[in-house]
């Protein structure tokens, strides 16, 4: 069974530029969570998604970051204009329902923004 | 709000050698506790788990105990190898299935 699949796996970019990641999660995973990982610290929940609803999106930066899951299936996190902060691994998780004990995470996206 | 404070690292061990790795947390209710580890250019991979006080998790030899009297979930495994050598993330996630709080991470290095 294939794990979670997220591309790029690397990316550089210049400040003010636009970056998009991209997540499949596993097969039959309704719930869908995005991450951001800085250097040296854990992952901190971005948002959650049930199917294709977001269900809890607070620690999204609004202005900047956007997110979507059409759906229900893969999904994508968007930064524009991005800044030298949002350097970090975005990491994508999935689960087979809300609750569920295990969370199956991709590789991660390392974004370096100069 | 929940929050996940682990032994700060990096810790370095010799093949074979007892490791600990401590963790405690604070919460309200009774949540779940985690242990993830994070191998060189991978995702986080669950390694152990509990759901109750007094719950014992354990897989590939490490093991951690619920102890909600000390709030704590210390990683502990008898006998490491050089394969062991990873991040280990402690974590929680609250009663209500809400948010996953992660610790900062430990980097484990385990040398031949």
């Amino acid at each position: 069974e294939a794990g979670v699949v997220q591309s790029p796996r690397y990316k550089i970019i210049e400040k003010k530029q636009p970056v998009a990641f991209w997540c499949n999660p596993i097969s039959g995973h309704n719930t869908l969570y995005w991450y951001r990982q800085n250097l040296g610290q854990g992952p901190e929940l971005l948002i959650r998604y049930e199917n294709e609803e977001a269900v809890d999106d607070s620690q999204l930066p609004k202005d900047r970051f956007s997110a979507e899951r059409l759906k229900g299936v893969d999904s994508t996190l968007k930064i524009q204009p991005a800044e030298l902060g949002d350097s970090a691994v975005y990491l994508c998780a999935s689960s087979l329902v809300r609750g569920a004990e295990t969370q199956y995470f991709g590789p991660g996206t390392r974004l370096l923004v100069l | 709000g929940d929050s996940v404070t682990q032994m700060e690292g990096p810790v370095t061990l010799s093949e074979e050698a007892f490791l600990t790795i401590n963790c405690t947390y604070t919460a309200t209710g009774y949540p779940s506790l985690f242990w993830y580890v994070q191998y060189p250019g991978e995702g986080l991979q669950l390694l152990l788990k509990a759901t109750k006080a007094d719950d014992k998790g354990s897989n590939k030899g490490f093991e951690a105990t619920y102890r909600k009297e000390t709030t704590s979930f210390h990683l502990e495994k008898g006998s490491v190898q050089v394969s062991d050598s990873a991040v280990y993330f402690c974590a929680l996630r609250p009663a209500n299935a809400g948010k996953s709080t992660f610790g900062d991470g430990t980097t484990l290095t385990v040398k031949p």
